[in-house]
């Protein structure tokens, strides 16, 4: 089944603006990773958080991880137009190693100029 | 420029033909992905090979056949596709097989059209 699920599907704001993104999934999970992807093109990856941790910075990107909830955020800060993309959770569920990456629905992020 | 090639960008053919998608990582990873996205649907992973040896077969169906010569270069074969079938087809590479640790690095995909 599913693992990760974003939410929303679909977000809408204006350039400068903050967007934030969220992630469940089921089970638990030794790693979860947030991927990118702009209209006809792959996945490009973001950030990539450890069970362990619960923030995590990159440029303009914070992700936050609460186990307990079994949830993600991904915050981007003073968005841009070059932000317009689908944004992609991606977990493993925890186990013996070769864990499968199982990535959800994304949400469709658009950057109003 | 990701270090991941996939070609042909589009590709349109009819269900009785045959033809193949190339992917080539020039990263030096060891362990390459064959993916499949429509939409609405999360990511569906196809193949896995690990140094150029198939680790995994998700259940994919036998009109789909993957082939690996070389850690570098991945293919998938098709043949008699059905329309359903129609997606873009996404190739990807990791360092290692250990898919949650590590980034997948993706080709641009090939947007296969059934017709």
């Amino acid at each position: 089944s599913q693992q990760g699920e974003e939410d929303p599907q679909a977000l809408s704001i204006q350039e400068g603006e903050n967007a934030t993104m969220n992630c469940s999934y089921k089970t638990s999970i030794n790693n979860l990773q947030w991927y990118r992807q702009n209209s006809g093109r792959g996945l490009v990856h973001l950030i990539l958080i450890r069970s362990n941790e619960r923030e995590k910075h990159s440029g303009r990107l914070r992700v936050t991880l609460d186990t307990s909830k079994k949830s993600s955020s991904l915050l981007i800060t003073a968005s841009r137009a070059a932000d317009t993309a689908s944004y992609f959770c991606a977990t493993d569920a925890r186990g013996f190693g070769n864990e499968k990456l199982t990535f959800g629905t994304g949400t469709r992020l658009t950057i109003i100029p | 420029e990701t270090g991941v090639t996939q070609t042909p960008r589009h590709l349109v053919m009819g269900m009785t033909n045959k033809k193949s998608l190339k992917c080539e990582q020039h990263l030096g990873h060891n362990a390459m992905y064959w993916y499949k996205q429509s939409a609405k649907k999360p990511l569906e992973l196809m193949f896995v090979y690990n140094f150029k040896e198939q680790t995994e077969n998700n259940s994919v169906p036998s009109r789909f056949s993957p082939e690996c010569p070389n850690s570098s270069h991945l293919f998938l074969h098709l043949h008699t596709l059905q329309p359903e079938d129609s997606a873009l087809y996404l190739c990807a590479s990791s360092q290692e097989l250990d898919r949650g640790n590590q980034p997948q690095h993706f080709g641009d995909g090939t947007r296969l059209s059934i017709l």
